[in-house]
């Protein structure tokens, strides 16, 4: 059974640091592409960062670039998100999930979220 | 903004057909076929229904159908249940873009 964790998440003041962390079970992370995808309570999913699985090419989403970064640490089989110089509108549930080309580029796992609240 | 443009909502009552539309441009959904479908419970993670536009992952009911013309994709229920309330996103990647943009969610109600 393929498990993705999602932790790290929490309250933090503007301006401030946190990194989340998905730790994969079932599948390898250095197979997938892995990404980070969130959204803001009651409304849609916006895509955030991903990284390939060569680890060779990395893409953020015009509203996180600069802030955030993703990586990979293939011998604990975990990726992450570090986040800093945090914003109010970061706020959100943050999920992990992972595609490759033999699906199609569809999303076939996701974690369960982890909540960051960016708040003064 | 979404990247993508789905309704708002669509309802049906059990046993009747919905279509869910996802309206994207000639960059994304018209000139790939590389949009997918998530179903989300609240509070819970987005699950794959559909991909490539039209296939469905293994364990995915055969309710769930796809299609594509010109920029607009569509997402069909059949035989609509009440276990198929939820929130509906379609996603689309753009390879020229190396950016994946998902639509705004619609929400489907069971009458």
């Amino acid at each position: 059974e393929v498990q993705l964790v999602v932790s790290g998440g929490g309250a933090v003041q503007p301006g401030g640091s946190l990194r989340l962390s998905c730790a994969a079970s079932g599948i390898k992370v250095s197979d997938y592409w892995m990404h980070w995808v969130r959204q803001v309570p009651g409304k849609g999913l916006v895509w955030v960062s991903r990284l390939n699985s060569e680890r060779s090419t990395i893409q953020y989403a015009d509203s996180v670039k600069g802030r955030f970064t993703i990586s990979r640490d293939d011998a604990k089989n975990t990726v992450y998100l570090e986040m800093n110089s945090l914003r109010v509108e970061d706020t959100a549930v943050y999920y992990c999930t992972c595609n490759r080309f033999s699906s199609g580029w569809g999303f076939d796992y996701w974690g369960q979220g982890t909540l960051v609240t960016v708040s003064s | 903004q979404s990247a993508l443009t789905q309704p708002a909502s669509v309802s049906g009552s059990p046993g009747q057909s919905i279509t869910i539309s996802c309206t994207g441009t000639s960059s994304d959904v018209g000139s790939y076929n590389l949009l997918s479908w998530y179903q989300q419970y609240p509070g819970k993670a987005p699950k794959l229904l559909i991909y490539e536009v039209t296939k469905r992952p293994s364990g995915v009911s055969n309710r769930f159908s796809g299609s594509k013309s010109d920029n607009t994709a569509s997402l069909t229920i059949s035989g609509l249940q009440t276990e198929d309330e939820a929130d509906y996103y379609c996603c689309s990647y753009a390879p020229s873009t190396v950016i994946w943009g998902f639509g705004g969610g619609t929400k489907v109600t069971v009458l």
